[in-house]
């Protein structure tokens, strides 16, 4: 699976759009990009996932560059519920596609 | 929808002790996952089933470790004997079977072991 690299942490004021960057510069034509966020002291949730065009969904807009080598999740109008941890992951359709690989993620926090 | 169902969700044990930890997974969802979340090496899969049988154990750490899933709604992680480096907190997870199908996290049972 492709790598992923995130900024440790990242600061929003709440209302404000959070716009969190990931880079996937080895991703191959057929991974996907997935994103989950994991509030303090729960499991993990699924926000978002794409290919090639741009996603939208109740939670959360995800972009990928054209030549797929990175995206940006944005939360909108970030509250103080969205502080948490956000993964950005690539899986592959190979075997083992089912695996969640987690790296270190980006802290996010929202301020009032 | 009740989610993914782990118990307990706190455990503290001595050193050497038996623990068991239970997952109950979304009804219909013919794939299980454990990871486990450790400070220094963050989360990591351990295992996971499809169809209730072992797909990948590969991230299970050691002989101490083992995982069940006797049948769809039930499954087991067990460390024996414990040791304090198995103080972690583990997730099960749940999702449909394929590819790309978003995976649905339980609360996580907090274990330590003293």
């Amino acid at each position: 699976d492709a790598k992923t690299t995130q900024p440790p942490s990242m600061d929003c004021a709440e209302g404000r759009a959070a716009n969190l960057p990931c880079n996937h510069s080895t991703i191959s034509g057929n991974e996907y990009v997935y994103w989950y966020r994991q509030i303090h002291s729960q499991g993990p949730q699924y926000i978002i996932h794409g290919l090639k065009n741009n996603e939208t969904n109740e939670m959360a807009s995800l972009i990928i560059t054209e030549d797929r080598k990175s995206s940006t999740l944005i939360l909108p109008h970030a509250t103080l519920r969205d502080t948490a941890v956000y993964y950005c992951i690539v899986r592959s359709p190979q075997g083992g596609s089912e695996k969640l690989v987690f790296g270190k993620g980006t802290k996010l926090t929202v301020n009032p | 929808d009740a989610g993914v169902i782990q118990s307990p969700r706190h455990e503290v044990t001595e050193m050497g002790q038996e623990v068991t930890l239970r997952c109950k997974p979304i009804s219909g969802h013919n794939s299980l996952f454990w990871y486990r979340q450790t400070m220094m090496r963050g989360l990591e899969l351990l295992i996971y089933f499809n169809n209730n049988v072992p797909i990948d154990d590969s991230g299970m750490p050691e002989d101490r470790f083992s995982a069940k899933m006797p049948n769809a709604s039930f499954s087991t992680l067990k460390i024996q004997p414990s040791e304090p480096r198995d103080s972690a907190v583990y997730f099960c997870a749940s999702s449909l079977p394929g590819a790309y199908n978003e995976q649905f996290f339980g609360p996580g049972t907090r274990l330590t072991v003293l």
